[in-house]
This record gives C-alpha cells, structure tokens and sequence, in this order.
C-alpha cells in the first residue's frame, strides 16, 4: 500500500528561485497537510485542505508561499522568490476524515 | 489560539532507565495523538487517547490521557536504544478539527 509520496527528497538553490515542492497522498484520504520542520521552530503547520478547498492557511509565513490543489492526488507548495530562512524540511501529510495523519517522506530544502 | 506545550525538550538517559514526556494544553481537547519520529525521518503517528482518564499501553509504552483532557504522559520502561527519536503529542481542541503538534522531545538513549 504506497504511503503518502514527496517529491523531490532533497532541493538545493539559489536564493531568488523558484522552488516547487509535490505531494501525491494515500488515495481516498480527504484532508491533506503541509508543514515545516526546523530545529528553531520545531513541526508547523502551513496550511490544510479538505476535499481539495484550502481550510486554513493562516501558518503560511507569507506571501512567497503559496500552495495548490487541483485533485485529490496532488497537491504543491510553491515558493517564490526563495530565502535562505526557508531551508528546512516540508512534509506532506495526509488522513482520512479525523483519523491519524500518515507522513510523506518530506523534502529537504536548501537555499543557499 | 490554541497551544500545545512539551516537556522536556531534550532527554539523554542509559539504557534501561525510564523515559516520561508530558503534554499540556492550554485548552480542552477533544483527543491527543502520539507521534515517533526517527532521526532522519518522518513523523509515525503511535496512538490516540479520546477519553478522559484513558491509559493505553504499547509494550514497554504507556499513554495516559487526563482526567481534564488538557495534559498527556508518554511513558517508556526500560528504554532501549531503539527508542532513540523525538516524540510528539499532538491535541485537537474540543469542536474544532485542527491538529496542533507540540514542539517534540527529543530521546537519546546511551547503550
């Protein structure tokens, strides 16, 4: 049974650029998560959708942030520009209803 | 807003002690989750508590949840180095449907 799947595992850029992060979660599950993990902030939630429509989005840190999605088996999160301060681990997380959140595999962000 | 509180940050114990992480929330919860991450790897979720006073045991880990459902415990007998990682508890507040992860406590285990 394939898990919740993140491309790519690893990201290294040049600040400025446009970064794209992808989700695809475990099919049938209805709520998808994005977070962001760092040793000074710890795991924060970005932003969440329900049946594809974005619920909340008020962990977004701003407007270089943005993230999509267009159906049910994928999902993005964009950044542009990026900054060095964006370089951490984004995970994708997805679940049915309220049950537990299943976790991607994250992608490792650097931005040099 | 709601605020999920961990304690302690960081834990360094030998092999075969005692390991106890505590949860507090500012406000009721309607559940409280329990997340392991390894080093190097991805958050998998352990178990979730509903009721209030429920304890739940994993072999050599016991959950409880508290009477008011705002505080949880994680409790490990006998760490192993295998327990090695950083635990997460993560409550959703009564009627609401967002999750919120405490900040983690991370386990070192000395063999």
């Amino acid at each position: 049974d394939a898990g919740v799947i993140q491309s790519p595992r690893h990201e290294v850029t040049e600040m400025g650029q446009e970064v794209t992060l992808r989700c695809k979660p475990i099919s049938g599950h209805d709520y998808l998560f994005w977070y962001r993990q760092t040793m000074m902030r710890g795991l924060e939630l970005l932003i969440y959708f329900n049946n594809n429509v974005p619920i909340d989005d008020s962990g977004m840190p701003e407007d270089r942030f943005s993230a999509k999605m267009p159906n049910a088996s994928f999902s993005t999160l964009k950044i542009q520009p990026s900054e060095p301060r964006d370089s951490a681990v984004y995970f994708c997380a997805s679940s049915f209803g309220q049950q537990p959140q299943h976790f991607g595999d994250g992608t490792r962000l650097s931005i040099l | 807003g709601q605020q999920v509180m961990q304690i302690p940050q960081y834990q360094h114990v030998q092999e075969g002690e005692d390991f106890t992480t505590y949860c507090n929330s500012s406000t009721t919860l309607s559940n409280i989750q329990w997340y392991k991450q390894r080093p190097g790897g991805h958050p998998v979720f352990l178990i979730q508590l509903v009721k209030s006073g429920e304890v739940k045991k994993q072999k050599r880990l016991t959950f409880q949840f508290g009477e008011a459902k705002k505080n949880s415990s994680l409790h490990i007998t006998a760490t192993q180095t295998t327990d090695v990682g950083t635990y997460f508890c993560a409550g959703r507040n009564t009627g609401g449907f967002k999750t919120i992860f405490g900040a983690g406590t991370r386990l070192f285990v000395k063999a």
